[in-house]
């Protein structure tokens, strides 16, 4: 299967600080890249879509000025949780399409914690 | 809106046993692509399996086989000969055109015991 790696894995990070998290395709180019946050115990919640090369493509109710996506290679996609707050903690996945599998594949996840 | 419904939250099964995960989904799009991830306590998302529903012929990975049933949208997940590994979340995935994100079930969570 293909690879897609995240970093940082963990963060621990000081309210009103700004965080990126990196999502690489490591073995293809990925001309979108998806961005979830998960809860403990729940499902995925899709965050927004990344073209690379156009803006991203936010959820109802996801402030893009507070998560800032940028999609500036076809194998690297980051996330910026602006001015964190502790309400952003989560685990943060991304996931990148290989179209020649009809296929997304996920990143290990950055579990982020704001003191 | 295309929603996928798993109705099993919490499934318990033996080693070396078989389970089935269930799963169904509701869409009118004629065309499009159905997913079983597994994410461990790791957290990892981990693709099990996937069937296109224009393929008639229901898809296998080694011990992973599903049973893809398109009139009554159904696609339920077998696990046979379960090992210790094979303890995870198990979600099932659907999404109507290639590229476009996924709708996740909410889950099933399975406990495979000794």
């Amino acid at each position: 299967g293909a690879v897609v790696s995240q970093h940082p894995s963990w963060v621990i990070c000081k309210s009103g600080t700004s965080v990126k998290i990196e999502c690489r395709s490591l073995d293809f180019q990925a001309t979108t890249m998806f961005w979830y946050r998960q809860f403990p115990k729940q499902s995925l919640m899709l965050m927004a879509t990344s073209n690379e090369g156009s803006k991203a493509t936010y959820e109802q109710g996801v402030e893009k000025d507070k998560f800032l996506i940028n999609h500036a290679s076809l194998t690297l996609s980051t996330l910026t949780v602006t001015s964190a707050h502790p309400e952003d903690s989560s685990f943060y996945i991304c996931s990148a399409h290989l179209n020649r599998e009809e296929t997304q594949y996920f990143g290990p996840g950055t579990r982020l914690l704001v003191l | 809106a295309q929603t996928v419904t798993q109705s099993q939250p919490e499934m318990s099964v033996q080693e070396a046993e078989t389970v089935t995960l269930s799963c169904t989904y509701d869409t009118s799009e004629s065309n499009y692509y159905l997913f079983w991830y597994k994410q461990p306590p790791s957290r990892q998302m981990i693709l099990v399996i996937r069937q296109e529903a224009y393929k008639q012929q229901n898809a296998t990975e080694n011990r992973f086989s599903v049973n893809f049933q398109k009139a009554a949208k159904s696609f339920s997940l077998k696990i046979s000969d379960s090992q210790l590994g094979d303890t995870a979340m198990y979600f099932c995935a659907f999404v109507a055109l290639s590229g476009y994100a996924l709708n996740f079930g909410k889950g099933t969570s399975l406990l495979v015991t000794p």
